[in-house]
């Protein structure tokens, strides 16, 4: 098992512009958090997944919008980019009531 | 609102000295309280629950519901403690994972 797994590794963007974020869970895992890592702080959380449906949201504008999918893996998107995006997302899995496992992270960075 | 709180961004011992990351937390309730670690090149992994009560590598860490606190210890340092450490809370347990609340995290630094 590979465990969680995030593409792309890294994605250079214009502001306005859309972006997709993909994230594979770990083997038996059925739920997906995301979370933005800006520079110098701590992991943020965006929002959760779970049977398809976005069960909890963090204080992000609706910009960023999410999905899963019946495989249980995910996508992230943002729509007009702007410069503070820039960041480290990051993607977890879980299966409750165990821990949340991290990806790699996909290093935006809007110009 | 829940918050946690790491107030130092750089912790520099020397190896064999104790360690002692602190982190301080705000909630309305009872939260499970953790710590992740993030060595160089690696992802961001759980290194203990409050809720477990374990010691791995050698790190224990107690909850303090008086003083809102979830300081991380090590009596010996070692060179590969050299890490950043992120304090997280999170709330009670429902039928789903509950989110993450970080702190900025504390680097650490184990110097010869």
């Amino acid at each position: 098992d590979a465990g969680v797994t995030q593409s792309p590794t890294h994605l250079i963007k214009t502001r306005g512009q859309q972006v997709t974020l993909r994230c594979s869970p770990k083997s038996g895992h059925d739920t997906v958090s995301w979370y933005q890592q800006a520079l110098g702080q701590g992991p943020q959380f965006i929002f959760q997944y779970y049977e398809e449906e976005e069960r909890q949201r963090g204080n992000f504008p609706d910009r960023f919008s999410g999905h899963q999918f019946p495989n249980y893996s995910s996508e992230l998107n943002v729509n007009a980019l702007l410069l503070g995006d820039s960041a480290l997302y990051l993607c977890a899995s879980s299966l409750f009531p165990y821990e949340q496992y991290f990806g790699p992270g996909t290093r935006l960075t809007v110009t | 609102a829940q918050r946690v709180t790491q107030p130092e961004k750089l912790l520099s011992v020397f190896k064999g000295a104790p360690v002692e990351l602190k982190c301080n937390y705000s909630y309305s309730g009872s939260p499970e309280l953790f710590w992740y670690v993030q060595y160089s090149r690696q992802r961001l992994q759980l290194l203990l629950r409050h809720i477990s009560r374990e010691s791995i590598k050698g790190f224990t860490a107690d909850l303090n519901k008086g003083e809102t606190s979830f300081h991380l210890k090590k009596p010996f340092a070692q060179e590969e403690d050299s890490a950043m450490y992120y304090c997280a809370l999170s709330g009670p347990r429902t039928g789903t994972a509950s989110k993450l609340t970080f702190g900025t995290g504390t680097r650490l630094q184990v110097t010869l």
